[in-house]
């Protein structure tokens, strides 16, 4: 079953924009990563952390983690038209990887 | 850079054929994985691989699925008889180890067309 579910499942902005995804989750984790797919660089891992972490930056990417209301969000700053890409949240518990449904990210030049 | 590459990229089938995917993964990951990506969907794991063991096949379809990885390293996975519902990306990801804080490289997937 999938988990981690996205939020909005498909976001559009401009060249220089923000972009704000937003991730809810039902059971316990051990971490929360985002992970990153289009069709030129296909699947990539972008950001891992951990349940006891309430955020990390990893250069333009942000992430946020609130346990307590099993949430999760990745901001994307100053984005680039090589940003689109879909954007998935995946949960970590149990030795597995739990891929929510994505956010489609659309950035225009 | 190191890759996991995958063979074929694209496969065209009839239902009630058989089919196999190749995976090798990055040297030296002892972690293997299959997943299933279905069109608008994320990745959903069929199977993992700890060297040559099967460590979780609980969502593989037993009675159509297998995989191996018979010495440890490449894998293949096969379907047989294929149906129309396995249309679908089948992706094949590795790591150095098992446990959920390593990161998993995905390889560029095989695309299969049931027919």
């Amino acid at each position: 079953s999938q988990q981690g579910e996205e939020d909005p499942q498909a976001l559009s902005i401009q060249e220089g924009e923000n972009a704000t995804m937003n991730c809810s989750y039902k059971t316990s984790i051990n971490n929360l990563q985002w992970y990153r797919q289009n069709s030129g660089r296909g699947l990539v891992h972008l950001i891992l952390i951990r349940s006891n972490e309430r955020e990390k930056h990893s250069g333009r990417l942000r992430v946020t983690l609130d346990t307590s209301k099993k949430s999760s969000s990745l901001l994307i700053t100053a984005s680039r038209a090589a940003d689109t890409a879909s954007y998935f949240c995946v949960r970590g518990s149990n030795y597995k990887l739990t891929f929510g449904k994505g956010t489609l990210l659309t950035v225009n030049p | 850079e190191a890759e996991v590459a995958q063979s074929p990229r694209y496969k065209i089938t009839e239902k009630s054929q058989a089919v196999a995917f190749w995976c090798d993964p990055i040297s030296g990951h002892a972690t293997l994985y299959w997943y299933r990506q279905i069109l608008g969907q994320g990745p959903e794991l069929l199977v993992q691989f700890q060297d040559e063991s099967v460590v979780d096949d609980s969502q593989l379809p037993k009675d159509r699925f297998s995989a191996e990885r018979l010495k440890g390293v490449d894998s293949t996975l096969k379907i047989q008889p294929a149906e129309l519902g396995d249309s679908a990306m089948y992706l094949c990801a590795s790591s150095l180890e098992w446990g959920l804080q390593e990161t998993q490289y995905f390889g560029p997937g095989t695309r299969l067309l049931v027919l």
